[in-house]
């Protein structure tokens, strides 16, 4: 069945460095990746989305890459602030359907 | 503009009781999903709808949960005969096209069954 995984550790890191988390997904060949953002108690906001046939994708401080033969994306926030810590989400999407998978998430907390 | 809105968003239901959640897409948008997330869990898919069709319900159980998109009005998550199992957050999402755009979230409902 498909399967998708984020380290479900807490990473911390200090502010200005660059916070990369990982995302790992098998048994499948998702058409797209999306990460989100998400703070306690509130619904997930769309971060960045990322095609199957592009390599990498950026917007502002975020980067995501997409790698179809690792069956992996990495997803950096550089220059990292306080305010970036939350929890961040993958999601995929095969195509075919309209759902999105989600891994469980990991927390990123950046500190002074 | 205002986001997804889902009502209410705390909601105290006693073992065997109904639960009602209600969702008002983005204005605009025609595509409604619904996801559970269970503490320490991920957002789980239930159900996607259009205006008046459920297009896919793969991750509906199958008894006790219905869902709904009528022509006027918002979506409608009901949960017959609650039981502690059903305490979770759920969240709307709302898309303007099927399947390729990002998904624009509610703030969502916190349901706990007592």
């Amino acid at each position: 069945s498909q399967k998708i995984e984020q380290n479900s550790e807490a990473l911390n890191i200090q502010e200005g460095k660059t916070a990369t988390l990982t995302c790992n997904y098998t048994n499948y060949s998702p058409a797209y990746l999306q990460w989100y953002r998400q703070d306690p108690g509130r619904g997930p906001v769309f971060l960045l989305l990322i095609r199957e046939n592009e390599k990498e994708k950026r917007k502002e401080r975020l980067k995501v890459t997409f790698d179809t033969t690792l069956k992996q994306s990495l997803f950096h926030i550089t220059a990292s602030q306080p305010a970036d810590s939350a929890t961040y989400l993958c999601a995929t999407h095969t195509g075919t359907a309209s759902k999105l998978t989600f891994g469980t998430g990991t927390r990123l907390q950046v500190t002074l | 503009n205002a986001g997804v809105m889902q009502n209410p968003r705390h909601l105290v239901r006693r073992r065997g009781q109904e639960a009602r959640l209600r969702c008002s897409p983005m204005k605009g948008h025609s595509h409604v999903y619904w996801y559970r997330q269970l503490p320490e869990e991920g957002l789980k898919f239930m159900v996607y709808l259009q205006k008046e069709n459920i297009i896919d319900e793969s991750g509906m159980p199958k008894e006790r949960f219905s869902a709904e998109f009528p022509k006027e009005g918002p979506s409608i998550l009901r949960i017959q005969q609650v039981v502690r199992g059903d305490s979770a957050a759920y969240f709307c999402a709302s898309s303007p096209a099927s399947g390729v755009d990002e998904q624009y979230f509610g703030p969502g409902t916190r349901l706990t069954v007592t």
